[in-house]
């Protein structure tokens, strides 16, 4: 069965700073796609940024970036220039190529001190 | 089209009762997708739908739970003779593709 950790439950990081977030996953498929989202206090689950396994190029969307490292089974998050508005529960998670069901982790509370 | 809606947000109920959540996806998505959440853990998946068929059911969905997507476009979902242990954040997602869901806000319940 596929597994997602998240072994960091709480991080901060100094406004404008930078600040990366952890995450391994466990899976025998070779073609699968991995996705950060972030969920704020009111609770709606918003997608911060996806990879997909058969690109070594990492993703980047704006302040965003990860670094996949496949062999390794690792999908971090950087989060660059830190803002007050970053300030929320991070989730990482798995989906296989059908992408009919998403494997979360426990997430991240991130803390964006002022 | 805002994106996913669901209804109610909050729903507070006995034990024993039943309830159900509306879940209204975007338009053109035809994959729909339920999930539960408990406080200070990842969503667990429910259920799948492609259009109006539901294609994947995980264990954690008891005989208490059904959910239905009549027209391939809004689904419901039903739990009966709710249990203390239902009380959790009920999450819909929607989306065309493996892309990545939209999720809704979800609906909060609560049973006491």
């Amino acid at each position: 069965a596929q597994t997602v950790t998240q072994s960091q439950p709480e991080m901060s990081v100094q406004e404008a700073e930078t600040v990366t977030l952890s995450c391994t996953y466990d899976t025998s498929e070779s073609d699968y796609y991995l996705f950060w989202y972030k969920q704020p206090p009111s609770r709606q689950m918003i997608l911060v940024i996806r990879q997909e396994a058969y690109k070594q190029q990492n993703a980047t969307e704006n302040r965003f970036s990860v670094n996949f490292q496949k062999a390794a089974k690792s999908f971090s998050l950087k989060i660059s220039d830190s803002q007050l508005g970053d300030a929320a529960m991070y989730f990482c998670a798995y989906s296989n190529n059908t992408g009919n069901q998403f494997y979360f982790g426990t997430g991240t509370s991130l803390t964006v001190i002022p | 089209d805002t994106g996913v809606s669901q209804n109610p947000r909050h729903k507070i109920t006995k034990r024993g009762q039943n309830v159900t959540f509306r879940c209204d996806p975007i338009s053109e998505h035809n994959r729909l997708y339920w999930y539960r959440q408990t406080l200070g853990q990842g969503p667990e998946f429910l259920t799948y739908f492609q259009n109006e068929a539901q294609l994947e059911k995980s264990r954690l969905l008891s005989d208490r739970f059904s959910a239905e997507r009549p027209k391939g476009s809004f689904s419901t979902l039903e739990i009966q003779r709710t249990e203390q242990g239902d009380s959790a954040m009920y999450l819909c997602a929607s989306s065309f593709s493996s892309y990545g869901y939209t999720f809704g806000s979800g609906t909060r319940l609560t049973v006491v």
